[in-house]
C-alpha cells in the first residue's frame, strides 16, 4: 500500500474552509484514497473515498488530480466540532488493512 | 443499528499477566479488523478475521492473537503484558473482504493500561 504525507497541523478559524493535502507518489492503479476523522479517545470515523476527480458528500469534498499522486480533502466552513485529527490512507483492492500515518491535527479557533 | 461495541472500555493490569478484550461489529458484517493506537507509534493494524479466518497480520510479537467466532464477534489476547502494551485497542467492521468497497466502522475502543 502507497505510503502518504500530509501536514502535521493546521490551524483556521470557524466558517472557513479548510483544504488538507495528501501526497501519495507510489499509488497503485487499483487503489483508493479514503479520509478518516478522529476525535480524541475515540475509533476513527469514515469521511470519504474517491478513486478519481471529485466526490462530494454531506460532509466534504474530496479531489483527485487525474496522476492520482495527491488529493485535498475540503471541509466547507468548518466549526469547532471539526477540531480531530485526519488521516488520509490509501486503500487497496483487496483486503480490509487500515495503514495510518500520521494524520493532521485541525485546530478550529473561534 | 447498533455500532461496534468493545468491552471492557478500560483495563488496568500488571506487567506479566494477560488480557482479553471483546469486540461485536455491526449486524451483518462479517470483517473484524483490530488496531493498536499508541501516542509514540500512532494507530497500527494489529490483524484481520474474516468468516473466522486471520486474512492478514501486522507486524506484532506472537504475544498478541485473536480469534473470530462463528457470529462474528471477536477477541484478542494479549499475554505477558509489557508495559509498552498500553494503549487504546481499536476493533472495526466492515460487510466484506475489501476497503476499496467497504466502508469500516470503529468500536470506541477499549483503553488498556499496564503498570
Amino acid at each position: 500500500l502507497a505510503k502518504t504525507t500530509q501536514p502535521i497541523s493546521m490551524d483556521s478559524y470557524e466558517g472557513q474552509e479548510v483544504n488538507i493535502t495528501c501526497s501519495h507518489n507510489n499509488i497503485a492503479t487499483n487503489d483508493y484514497i479514503t479520509w478518516y476523522q478522529q476525535f480524541p479517545s475515540q475509533g476513527p470515523r469514515f469521511i470519504i473515498q474517491g478513486y478519481k476527480t471529485k466526490v462530494t458528500n454531506e460532509v466534504a469534498s474530496l479531489f483527485i488530480p487525474a496522476d492520482r499522486k495527491s488529493s485535498t480533502l475540503s471541509l466547507p466552513r468548518v466549526s469547532l466540532s471539526d477540531t480531530a485529527v485526519y488521516y488520509c490512507l490509501v486503500v487497496g483492492e483487496y483486503g480490509n488493512k487500515l495503514v495510518f500515518g500520521a494524520g493532521t491535527i485541525l485546530r478550529v479557533k473561534s | 443499528k447498533a455500532g461496534v461495541t468493545q468491552t471492557p472500555r478500560y483495563l488496568i493490569k500488571t506487567r506479566g499477566q494477560q488480557v482479553t478484550l471483546s469486540c461485536s461489529p455491526i449486524s451483518g458484517h462479517r470483517s473484524v479488523s483490530w488496531y493498536q493506537q499508541t501516542p509514540g507509534q500512532g494507530l497500527q493494524f494489529l490483524f484481520e478475521y474474516f468468516s473466522e479466518t486471520q486474512r492478514n497480520k501486522g507486524n506484532f510479537p506472537g504475544r498478541f492473537s485473536g480469534r473470530q467466532f462463528s457470529n462474528s464477534r471477536s477477541e484478542m489476547n494479549v499475554s505477558t503484558l509489557e508495559l509498552g502494551d498500553s494503549a487504546l485497542y481499536l476493533c472495526a467492521s466492515s460487510p466484506g473482504l475489501s476497503a476499496s468497497t467497504d466502508t469500516q466502522y470503529f468500536g470506541p475502543g477499549t483503553r488498556l493500561t499496564v503498570l
